[in-house]
């Protein structure tokens, strides 16, 4: 069975305080690891899609990498705006669930001015 | 603007009558896939579709049914609803047959059953 953990449950930065966000996933073989942004009350937004081991994508402040094991979403420097919860989620190469998303719990990040 | 509707957002209703919340997409998606949300437990596919006429279970589909008969539409239906099913739900859409494209989320759906 698919399992994605995502840590920590919450976290709270200062303004310009540099952190990291984790997924670890376990996965028969992986076609893609996700992460989405959810602001309160609304549907999750699109951030990055990673399909491989080493492969990294950056958009504004935020940093996504990949290893076989698990998935940092790095942010540099956030900004109260960047608050929200962050979901991360797995698609497996093959089998019964290869067109399903499994998604993490998802981390909450609160930035303080 | 490209955009994935929902309808109702907010319902209130009682166990056991029938409901339909209704999903729409206008960028000629093939993928449509229902999503509920729970504190603690995070979103869970309950059903999804490949094209039209094509639906599958995912992981929570148990008192749930969907339909495709045009490919922007993807209601999903409780024939006779029970508390456990209060949630928020959501409908998303991507434009392969698979989710690994950026899917597009609706705004939600929060349902209450009495």
């Amino acid at each position: 069975e698919d399992q994605v953990t995502q840590s920590p449950e919450a976290l709270r930065l200062q303004e310009g305080e540099s952190s990291s966000l984790n997924c670890s996933y376990t996965v028969s073989g992986l076609r893609g690891l996700f992460w989405y942004r959810q602001d309160p009350g609304k549907g999750p937004e699109f951030l990055f899609t990673l399909y491989s081991a080493g492969e990294e994508k950056e958009k504004e402040r935020l940093k996504a990498t990949l290893t076989k094991k698990e998935s940092f979403l790095h942010i540099t420097a956030p900004k109260p705006e960047d608050s929200a919860t962050y979901l991360c989620a797995v698609q497996p190469l093959d089998g019964a669930g290869s067109y399903q998303l499994t998604f993490g719990k998802g981390t909450k990040l609160s930035v303080i001015p | 603007e490209a955009q994935v509707t929902q309808n109702p957002r907010y319902l209130i209703t009682v166990t056991g009558k029938k409901l339909t919340v209704t999903c729409s997409q206008n960028m000629n998606h093939e993928y449509m896939s229902w999503y509920r949300q729970d504190p603690g437990l995070g979103l869970r596919q309950i059903y999804y579709s490949m094209n039209v006429e094509v639906t599958d279970k995912g992981d929570v589909p148990e008192g749930y049914k969907v339909s495709r008969k045009e490919k922007r539409n993807f209601p999903l239906i409780l024939e006779s609803p029970s508390p456990n099913q209060t949630s928020l739900y959501f409908c998303a859409s991507s434009v392969s047959q698979q989710p690994y494209n950026e899917q597009f989320f609706g705004p939600g759906t929060r349902l209450t059953v009495l």
